[in-house]
């Protein structure tokens, strides 16, 4: 079936690095823009980061750019995120997500929407 | 601070009709579509309507969403004790430098 399966959380200090990794399986990865998404403990989502399905196109939140680095290698099936100088505020559960794609006969076009979410990963930035 | 605004909660009993508004403005709710997400307590987010009133296969019809100008509503009919979860609206920002905004999140309770 379809899923992404999130790994690489865990405790790190403040201006420290981690490197997320997101596992696809069930559909053509290579076909797929891909996006991070967090939530910081009891609060709501956030935008992290945007790849499109080559690699050539990628955004970031401003709160996290020049930090993180989004990236993916379409012949494992995998996404990453690399975040380094962490802080405090990044702490919060990652998500990847799939951005929901729609294919008429002819073409195919990416919508803003995210339809296939990993159950997340953690990340503790504390001293 | 959220770029879109949502009710922090809203509540209705079984069998109920519930709405849950979102607004924004014209950078985001205002050019683009709008998509809706239900997160179960413990679970990752699930979509629930994208393209402001499109339901994802398996979506039950009792939920749907519409838009008016910069602002968005998700209305469920027919409340059912499993809609207990926080609802979230998101869209894209045409802003400098911003490019997906999500509400703050609706927490539902079903009395």
């Amino acid at each position: 079936q379809v899923q992404l399966v999130e790994s690489g959380g865990g405790l790190v200090k403040p201006g420290g690095s981690l490197r997320l990794s997101c596992a696809a399986s069930g559909f053509t990865f290579s076909d797929y823009y891909m996006s991070w998404i967090r939530q910081a403990p009891g609060k709501g989502l956030e935008w992290v980061s945007y790849i499109s399905s080559s690699g050539s196109t990628i955004y970031y939140a401003d709160s996290v750019k020049g930090r993180f680095t989004i990236s993916r290698d379409n012949a494992k099936n995998s996404l990453y995120l690399q975040m380094n100088s962490l802080r405090a505020e990044d702490t919060a559960v990652y998500y990847c997500a799939r951005v929901k794609t729609i294919c008429s006969s002819t073409s195919c076009y990416q919508t803003d929407a995210f339809d296939i979410w990993g159950q997340g990963t953690m990340v503790t930035v504390s001293s | 601070q959220s770029v879109l605004t949502q009710p922090p909660s809203a509540s209705g009993t079984p069998g109920q009709r519930v709405t849950i508004s979102c607004s924004g403005s014209s950078s985001n709710i205002g050019s683009n579509t709008v998509n809706w997400y239900q997160q179960l307590p413990g679970t990752a987010p699930k979509l629930l309507i994208y393209s402001n009133n499109q339901r994802p296969s398996g979506v039950p019809d009792r939920f749907s969403g519409s838009k008016s100008g910069t602002s968005a509503s998700l209305a469920i009919s027919g409340l059912q004790s499993e809609d207990e979860a926080d609802y979230y609206c998101a869209a894209w920002d045409d802003s400098l430098n911003v490019h997906v905004v999500f509400g703050g999140g609706t927490k539902l309770t079903v009395l």
